[in-house]
């Protein structure tokens, strides 16, 4: 099954902690990217991929960062410099980055 | 800044066609419409774009004005599952290719 996978479904973590988010697919789609969601809100830009070993910073990177090691694989870490990062976490991937993108299930992470 | 302006919420009858409808005056002449939907607590789905001319597929069809100032996404036979935040995204190709999500509208189906 080709897809873009996330996992966990739900993740606590207590404030102060770094936590790492995964993001894998296998749709062979050079562009991959993560988003933000609050409720009731539109989903926001944090960081993108066009190719491996590069990525360029969306519109609200303070406080996260990623990598990209390999062509499936996007991780992004949370890091204690996220001043609010309860939030749902939204991986994407695209052909390139002039295509259509397409979303895993997402990530409700919870900082207590 | 969101560049489409969308209804809050809208209903109809299960079976029934369902017109969500889209203004995107300051829409550039090379930005593409997108339309995607979310289902409660799950990830964002693809739906149709399209560029000057009205598109069809097999979940939808997208019929954009002359102008190209405003759409309207057409689901012919709307299903409970159908249910959903739709959001219509005005987007160009090249460095600026970002998707920006508004709150979208919300279509309820009822049967």
């Amino acid at each position: 099954d080709g897809g873009i996978t996330q996992s966990p479904k739900y993740l606590f973590r207590k404030e102060g902690q770094n936590v790492t988010l995964s993001c894998e697919q296998n749709l062979n789609h050079d562009a991959m990217y993560w988003y933000r969601q609050d409720p009731g809100q539109g989903l926001r830009l944090i960081y993108y991929s066009q190719i491996v070993n590069d990525f360029q910073k969306g519109d609200i990177a303070e406080g996260y960062s990623v990598s990209r090691e390999k062509k499936e694989s996007f991780p992004l870490t949370v890091t204690s410099a996220q001043k609010n990062p309860t939030a749902f976490y939204l991986c994407a991937s695209s052909i390139t980055r002039d295509n259509e993108q397409f979303f895993g299930p997402g990530t409700r992470l919870t900082v207590l | 800044d969101a560049k489409t302006t969308q209804p809050t919420s809208m209903d109809c009858a299960e079976g029934r066609a369902a017109n969500l409808p889209c203004n995107h005056s300051t829409i550039s002449g090379n930005e593409y419409v997108y339309w995607y939907r979310q289902i409660h607590s799950q990830g964002p789905q693809y739906i149709i774009h399209g560029l000057k001319n009205n598109e069809t597929n097999e979940m939808a069809s997208l019929i954009i004005t002359e102008d190209r100032k405003s759409s309207t996404l057409i689901l012919p036979h709307a299903t409970l599952r159908d249910t959903a935040v739709y959001y219509c995204i005005v987007r160009a190709t090249g460095a600026n290719s970002k998707l920006t999500f508004g709150k979208g509208i919300t279509l309820s189906v009822r049967p």
